[in-house]
């Protein structure tokens, strides 16, 4: 089905364990997102990718790895999860960027215990 | 990190009555601003996205309008139903098109019977 998922819905790991957290899109959208939801927050931008190969910082990158080597995937790995990392992560496409809407997956629960 | 804000954080609103509520963003570096419906245990949804000063956009009873000149938007809805109730985002970034959005943290609207 054409759209954009993310996988798993719900993980729960432990403190210190990598995990990678997948999102896939079939419209061939340049550009993909990933953002993080806290209560008090609102949405934080983790990282962005404007085309597969080229990534870049968002306002919270940090304890988080990216890569882009083909246009519909985006894979975001905690390398070594912390339970400050708890949250719920949303994956989003777009086809110009900021210049039209943002698609966004279902979202994946994390919880590090 | 561009700020944008929203008020008011929450709202409660009879069936029936109109509403609006604002964002603010900063204007200097403006490419876009986007509103988003996010219902609970879904995801945001994009209502509009808005580039030019003076835009004013439409979609059945809500309806959007810009000004990048001194860096708000509002957002209102006409006769409101109890399937208006949702969280409502509005984002904008700092320049470009290909970065990411920063969100503000959103409206809560509740819309009482």
């Amino acid at each position: 089905d054409a759209g954009i998922t993310q996988s798993p819905r719900y993980k729960i790991t432990e403190t210190g364990r990598q995990v990678t957290l997948m999102c896939h899109q079939t419209w061939s959208h340049s550009y993909m997102f990933w953002y993080r939801q806290d209560l008090g927050h609102g949405l934080r931008l983790i990282y962005y990718s404007a085309a597969a190969d080229i990534t870049d910082k968002g306002e919270v990158p940090d304890g988080y790895v990216v890569s882009r080597s083909k246009t519909e995937n985006f894979p975001l790995t905690l390398e070594s999860a912390t339970r400050s990392q708890t949250s719920v992560y949303f994956c989003a496409s777009s086809s110009q960027g900021t210049g039209s809407g943002y698609t966004f997956g279902s979202g994946t629960r994390l919880t590090v215990v | 990190i561009l700020n944008v804000e929203q008020s008011p954080q929450s709202l409660h609103v009879q069936e029936g009555d109109s509403t609006n509520f604002t964002c603010s963003f900063p204007s200097s570096n403006f490419y876009a601003l986007h509103w988003y419906r996010w219902e609970t245990a879904k995801s945001p949804e994009a209502l509009f996205v808005m580039t030019l000063n003076g835009d004013e956009k439409k979609k059945g009873r809500i309806s959007a309008t810009l000004n990048t000149k001194e860096g708000y938007s509002y957002l209102y809805i006409k006769g409101s139903q109890p399937e208006d109730s949702a969280t409502y985002l509005c984002a904008s970034n700092s320049g470009g098109g290909a970065d990411g959005l920063t969100f503000g943290k959103g409206t809560h609207l509740i819309i009482q019977p």
